[in-house]
């Protein structure tokens, strides 16, 4: 899987958007670009995958960007339960996942 | 979305004795599920792949003997930590994957809740 790199902290105003940037430029093909969340003491969350379009559902959207070496995942009206650790993730689906340290998202009132 | 059931939610277990920890995929057939562990503050990581029907593939520095994987059906994969102790005390978090054996390059992972293990 090519590797990924976020930024380790981030805070958000609730009600504003939360933009989170990550980096995956070894990025392959036929890879797909997955984010993940993590609240505290549960298991993680899907959130949302793309391979080149951007993509839009009910939690959040992604942008890649045209070279697809980097994407931000979008919250767009971040409320106090996001507070989350946000996992950015390159991998082909058929493959294991590996975790990287991810971005705590701290959604402040 | 799919529904990945994980029990115990939490154990607390006397050094030297065995746990078991389930992982249920609740409305969907998991012929690949994965096991990780993750320590307070850190990432999740990766302990080993379990195949129904095969053995599991465990990474590096993973000892097998001591982190039993069972994947006996399509639907039930589970952990047994064997001889527990102190330093086994950690977050245990399953995953599956919605997925026929043939390659598919989109699909996504659901997890379960996580089972925090307390060794004493």
């Amino acid at each position: 899987d090519a590797k990924t790199t976020q930024p380790p902290s981030m805070d958000c105003a609730e009600g504003r958007a939360a933009n989170l940037p990550c980096n995956h430029s070894t990025i392959s093909g036929n890879e797909y670009v997955y984010w993940y969340r993590q609240i505290h003491s549960q298991g993680p969350q899907y959130i949302i995958h793309g391979l080149k379009n951007n993509e839009t559902n009910e939690m959040a959207s992604l942008i890649i960007t045209e070279d697809r070496k980097s994407s931000t995942l979008i919250l767009p009206h971040a409320t106090l339960r996001d507070t989350a650790v946000y996992y950015c993730i390159v991998s082909r689906g058929y493959q294991k996942v590996t975790f990287g340290t991810g971005t705590k998202l701290q959604v402040i009132p | 979305g799919a529904v990945v059931s994980q029990h115990p939610s939490r154990v607390i277990c006397k050094s030297g004795t065995s746990v078991k920890i389930e992982c249920r995929s609740l409305d969907f057939q998991a012929t690949t599920m994965f096991w990780y562990r993750q320590f307070p503050k850190k990432s999740l990581m990766l302990m080993a792949t379990s195949n129904e029907g095969s053995k599991a593939t465990y990474e590096q520095g993973v000892e097998k003997d001591k982190f039993l994987i069972n994947h006996a059906s399509l639907t039930l994969s589970t952990l047994t930590v064997t001889s527990a102790h102190p330093e086994d005390s950690s977050f245990y978090i399953c995953s599956a994957r919605d997925l026929p054996r043939q390659l598919a390059s989109n699909e996504k992972l659901f997890f379960g809740s996580g089972t925090q293990l307390s060794v004493l």
